[in-house]
């Protein structure tokens, strides 16, 4: 089976401007969560979707936002960027079972702004 | 509220010598625990993972942890470490009776191999 991929892996943006990020699941799997890891904060739960809705927010400004289509393939944007959100977004997928709760993660989005 | 401390920032230890990576997690609820595992410029890799079944798991690449509920502790060890081992290892804990999607992840300890 394909891996998570992600798209773009390298991104550079200006302070003001949106940006958006894809991330294609492992088939089959119908949960995408996004995290964010910077060297300062380690990695953040940012948000879950599950059947092309939201299951589950963390503590970030609503700058950033997300959605799920019907393929379960999810995007996230974020709005106004600022210098702070220089970082590595990473999506994960899971089967979502009982028994199984492991993520699969992707490579990553590498996003700078400047 | 769930949590996970790792003990060390930085482990060094010598090729062919044992590897303990030292994880402490608080849980209201009956954890699931995982040890991930992120090369350089890579994404995050499961190692292994504790969801009540056996209390001894065994993960990829020679890698295992005891799920010790007295001492609240999920330990990564290796009997023998190889320098492919060096990399960043993060200890996680996730709530299953409610947000599954929400990993909640340590600070990562470092791992360096010496030749």
């Amino acid at each position: 089976k394909a891996g998570v991929t992600q798209t773009p892996r390298y991104l550079i943006k200006t302070r003001g401007q949106q940006v958006t990020l894809s991330c294609s699941p492992i088939s089959g799997h119908r949960s995408v969560s996004w995290y964010q890891q910077t060297p300062g904060q380690g990695l953040q739960f940012l948000f879950e979707y599950f059947s092309e809705t939201q299951r589950n927010k963390g503590n970030f400004p609503g700058r950033f936002s997300g959605r799920q289509f019907s393929n379960s393939r999810s995007e996230m944007n974020v709005s106004t960027l600022e210098l702070g959100d220089s970082a590595l977004y990473l999506c994960a997928s899971s089967p979502d079972r009982v028994d199984r709760y492991e993520q699969y993660f992707g490579p990553g989005t590498r996003l700078t702004v400047t | 509220a769930q949590s996970v401390t790792q003990l060390d920032s930085h482990v060094s230890v010598s090729e062919g010598t044992p590897v303990l990576l030292r994880c402490n997690y608080s849980s209201s609820y009956s954890p699931s625990l995982f040890w991930y595992v992120q090369h350089p410029n890579k994404g995050l890799q499961l190692l292994l993972k504790y969801t009540s079944a056996a209390t001894l798991v065994k993960g990829i690449n020679g890698f295992e942890a005891e799920f010790k509920k007295s001492e609240t502790s999920f330990h990564l060890t290796k009997p023998s470490a190889h320098m492919s081992d060096a990399a960043e290892y993060f200890c996680v804990v996730s709530d299953r009776l409610g947000s599954q999607g929400n990993l909640i992840f340590g600070k990562g300890t470092k791992l360096s191999v010496k030749p």
